[in-house]
């Protein structure tokens, strides 16, 4: 069965601070995605990143930085230096797969992490 | 260029009524998703349509169906609205990749339903 783990519910530090959003899958597939998002008040989903099976190169993005280990399931995200507009949900997603080899964009989400920074 | 937009953003329903939320997708998007987010559930998937035709469907009762019309703009409805159908009902749209996961999913701002 495929699952996304975001086992931190809720995280709360103060501006300036470095924070860390945990993210594990499961999933039989040679082949995936995994993607995180982001989710304010506003309550669009914003997309921050994707990223495939097959390219285990951790990004960075400005203040942002992704961290992904085939070895151990995990696809880490990281804030530095946050700011309180990074105030938020964040959710880990990982795609679906099918049994009969089609197409879909049907995500995986992870319960999401809530980010709370502090002034 | 405009984003994803759902109509209504909020509507309040009894119990044993029926709602139908819109969906206009991003101008060339041939994919529309449909999630239900509850605090309790999360995100969870309830279905995918890639023109006009239904693609994938998540594990909903049959009181959730979906339609997509050929202009890409998609509406669904619950029927006999319960409790538990209380939710943030987003869609989201893409260009339609023929692979798994190609895409990047565009959400809107949701419908937020409460039924009373």
């Amino acid at each position: 069965a495929q699952k996304v783990t975001q086992a931190q519910t809720e995280i709360s530090v103060v501006e300036k601070e470095d924070v860390t959003l945990d993210c594990v899958y499961e999933t039989r597939d040679t082949t995936y995605y995994l993607f995180w998002y982001k989710q304010p008040p506003s309550g669009e989903l914003v997309f921050l990143i994707r990223r495939n099976s097959f390219d285990e190169q951790n990004e960075i993005s400005g203040r942002y930085s992704w961290n992904f280990q085939k070895s151990t399931s995990s696809f880490n995200f990281t804030i530095t230096a946050s700011q309180v507009v990074d105030s938020a949900v964040y959710f880990c997603a990982l795609t679906a797969s099918l049994n009969y080899g089609g197409a879909t964009n049907k995500l995986i989400f992870g319960t999401g992490t809530l980010l709370a920074v502090q002034p | 260029k405009a984003g994803v937009t759902q109509t209504p953003r909020y509507l309040i329903k009894t119990r044993g009524q029926q709602v139908t939320l819109s969906c206009s997708p991003i101008s060339g998007h041939r994919s529309v998703s449909w999630y239900q987010q509850t605090p309790g559930q999360g995100l969870q998937f309830l279905f995918e349509y890639f023109s006009e035709t239904q693609r994938n469907k998540g594990n909903f009762p049959g009181r959730f169906s979906g339609r997509q019309f050929s202009n890409s703009r998609s509406e669904m409805n619950v029927s006999t609205l319960e409790l538990g159908d209380s939710a943030l009902y987003l869609c989201a749209s893409s260009s339609g990749g023929a692979r798994v996961g190609v895409d990047v999913l565009t959400f809107g701002a949701g419908s937020r339903l409460t039924v009373l």
